[in-house]
């Protein structure tokens, strides 16, 4: 069964709208979630590293104050697009693995959230 | 610089043909390799991990090679079938990071 459920699959909103994705862990507590993006054709680009009771970590080139992490619990952590803008659509996919049990464990994906903005 | 290349970009086969993905990275401290089968507008699956020590893993019709020497993985799919029609991509780990490197991806379509 599916170890990783994002929600909501599919998002149509006017430009200016804050969106608001949330990636639940399925199958155990995760302290370590991922955010990706991915554009049509190319591979997956992470975003930021969500920790849970902490600030997350964004890569290079991610506005932390555009994208808006929240990890709040051991089994959910949140993404919300603000004020988001044609630039922004795109395919969001969240992962996460079982860290501390092992480095070599496969990092488990979401279905993604396709976030169109028109 | 950490990078994971893959080819071919794109590969067309027929139904029942085997074909061959290839996967050739730069990244150092290397601590594992793995494959992911990404269908289209569907999150990436785990198909294989594979660590230094590993040549060689199969999981199904799916078979990844490993050589950490020239730095080469391979993924090999036997006997296709029209449900392997996805993008299939090499994701590298560094060691003591959580953090993965993504190929670009070779996106395979199997015709009947």
């Amino acid at each position: 069964g599916a170890v990783v459920s994002q929600h909501p699959s599919w998002v149509i909103c006017k430009s200016g709208t804050s969106v608001k994705i949330e990636c639940r862990s399925l199958d155990f507590q995760a302290t370590t979630m991922f955010w990706y993006r991915q554009f049509p054709k190319q591979s997956l680009m992470l975003m930021a590293t969500s920790n849970e009771g902490s600030k997350a970590t964004y890569e290079q080139g991610v506005e932390k104050d555009k994208f808006l992490i929240n990890h709040a619990s051991l089994t959910l952590s949140t993404l919300t697009v603000t004020s988001a803008h044609p630039e922004d659509s795109s395919f969001y996919i969240c992962s996460v693995s079982k860290t501390g049990k092992g480095i070599n464990q496969p990092q488990h994906f979401g279905d993604g959230t396709r976030l169109s903005i028109l | 610089k950490n990078q994971v290349e893959q080819s071919p970009q794109s590969l067309i086969i027929l139904e029942g043909k085997n074909c061959t993905l290839q996967c050739n990275y730069t990244v150092s401290p290397f601590s594992n390799l793995r494959w992911y089968k990404q269908d289209t507008g569907r999150g990436p699956v785990s198909l294989t991990i594979m660590t230094f020590s590993e040549n060689t893993k199969s999981n199904g019709r799916y078979t990844a090679t490993l050589d950490a020497d020239t730095k080469q993985s391979s993924l090999h799919i036997t006997a296709s079938q029209l449900s392997d029609s996805a993008s299939y991509i090499c994701v590298v780990t560094r060691r003591n990071t959580d953090k993965l490197i993504f190929g670009t991806g070779t996106r395979l379509q199997v015709f009947p």
